[in-house]
């Protein structure tokens, strides 16, 4: 079983500053990555992955995340944020050996705010 | 290419009764997962289907059940409502093994009195 914990239930940051949404990950089998972000009333949509290869992973709308398997981290980066990407995030984990069979874990999510 | 379509959008049902949802998967996924959104459990898994049939559920009780069709169309239903049922509903697609990367409809959103 996986589970994924995210440090910070609330990040404000001021607009055009740089963000890091933390995300930890516990599994004892090996796992592919997620972030997704949530606008309110919609669904969740992906913006990025780590299935394999590069540990640098660049995703939409300018975010990037890094996987770091010694630390099982997933930490999600912005340089630059906009009043738009006020929403919340999910880190989400899939077991990689059960070829995805399971669903997504999910954290419990962090509310970016962006303060002009 | 239209996206994952979920039906309705909002439902008011009372205790006791029981509740269909529907999601239309993106043209040729042929995975769906479903998952509950609470403020108090956050995402949780419910069950996914491929092919028609039924891979992995979630910890959920027998109350949630759910199918998929030929055409990969999912539902969901939820038999004898509890309040602790209110939740937003996401249903998820994807073309091969949903661990891979789903992608996510609007949700149901359904409120229990």
């Amino acid at each position: 079983a996986q589970s994924v914990t995210q440090l910070d239930s609330q990040v404000p940051v001021f607009e055009e500053a740089p963000v890091e949404l933390r995300c930890n990950y516990s599994s004892s089998v090996s796992v592919y990555l997620f972030w997704y972000v949530q606008y309110p009333n919609q669904g969740l949509q992906l913006l990025l992955k780590y299935l394999s290869g590069s540990t640098l992973v660049k995703g939409i709308n300018g975010f990037e995340a890094e996987f770091n398997k010694s630390q099982t981290s997933f930490h999600l980066r912005k340089p630059s944020v906009h009043i738009s990407d006020t929403a919340e995030y999910f880190c989400a984990v899939s077991d990689r050996s059960g070829g995805g069979a399971d669903g997504l874990t999910f954290g419990k999510g962090t509310h970016l705010i962006i303060q002009p | 290419k239209a996206g994952v379509t979920q039906t309705p959008r909002y439902l008011i049902k009372t205790r006791g009764q029981q509740v269909t949802l529907s999601c239309s998967p993106i043209s040729g996924h042929r995975s769906v997962s479903w998952y509950q959104q609470t403020p108090g459990q956050g995402l949780q898994f419910l069950f996914e289907y491929f092919s028609e049939t039924q891979r992995n559920k979630g910890n959920f009780p027998g109350r949630f059940s759910g199918r998929q069709f030929s055409n990969s169309r999912s539902e969901m239903n939820v038999s004898t409502l509890e309040l602790g049922d209110s939740a937003l509903y996401l249903c998820a697609s994807s073309f091969g093994r949903s661990g891979y990367e789903q992608y996510f409809g609007p949700g149901t959103r359904l409120t229990v009195t």
